[in-house]
């Protein structure tokens, strides 16, 4: 099993659409989580950041971490064109003394015009 | 630049080539990371330096892989006798060291091994 598990997609929703982007996650002991944009032939960006439980909201973006289910999810409102992307779910491991993300498989989301 | 950089940003090499990637992160960033990204994959974790002391490989696929950060700055990553499975992407991210996950990737080097 994989620590971070998410669905590869594609994903096709119409412009103005609400999307809904998820992974789970297996170990309880995991507290950082980050949602990461891929666009094609780029590298990764950070999109949000969350600690623990709860929400974060930062403009159309909010993500959500539910850790009594190990539920991560990213909602996108009023959906763009230019938010077609990867979508990469990531934790932070904290026991290695550094930064060591583990990234989910991520969710390719393509928006209509 | 202000971002990071790598080179090339494709690759194209035989089986058996020896190939060589560069990485110029961000300026000031303690913190280096590779990371490899297989087609339809996430980023998979290789190796981190905090300035020039690889802290941490356990993430190399064997011992044809190979990485230095001599002078804290630039990283090479090196591949020797390339196979068929090495053909992926090749991330480098930077950042300050801390704890935020808050990495900034380059745009990777695309490796084709024929």
């Amino acid at each position: 099993q994989k620590e971070v598990e998410q669905d590869p997609g594609p994903l096709s929703v119409p412009e103005g659409a609400i999307v809904s982007l998820n992974c789970t996650y297996s170990n309880s002991a995991f507290q950082y989580f980050m949602w990461y944009r891929q666009y094609s032939r780029k590298g990764p960006e950070l999109l949000m950041y969350t600690y623990s439980s709860g929400n974060k909201e930062d403009g159309r973006f909010t993500a959500q971490v539910d850790k009594s289910s190990k539920y991560i999810s990213l909602f996108i409102r009023d959906s763009q064109p230019s938010d077609s992307a990867t979508y990469l779910c990531a934790t932070l491991l904290m026991n290695t003394g550094f930064q060591k993300l583990v990234f989910g498989t991520g969710t390719r989301l393509l928006v209509s015009p | 630049g202000a971002g990071v950089s790598q080179s090339p940003r494709y690759k194209v090499a035989k089986r058996g080539q020896d190939v060589a990637l560069r990485c110029d992160p961000i300026s000031g960033h303690v913190s280096l990371f590779w990371y490899q990204q297989a087609l339809g994959q996430g980023p998979e974790f290789l190796t981190y330096f905090q300035n020039e002391a690889q802290l941490d490989k356990s993430g190399l696929p064997s011992d044809r892989f190979f990485a230095e950060r001599p002078e804290g700055s630039v990283s090479t990553l090196k591949i020797q006798r390339t196979q068929q499975e090495d053909s992926a992407v090749y991330l480098c991210a930077s950042s300050f060291l801390g704890y935020t996950g808050e990495l900034f990737f380059g745009e990777g080097s695309r490796l084709t091994v024929l």
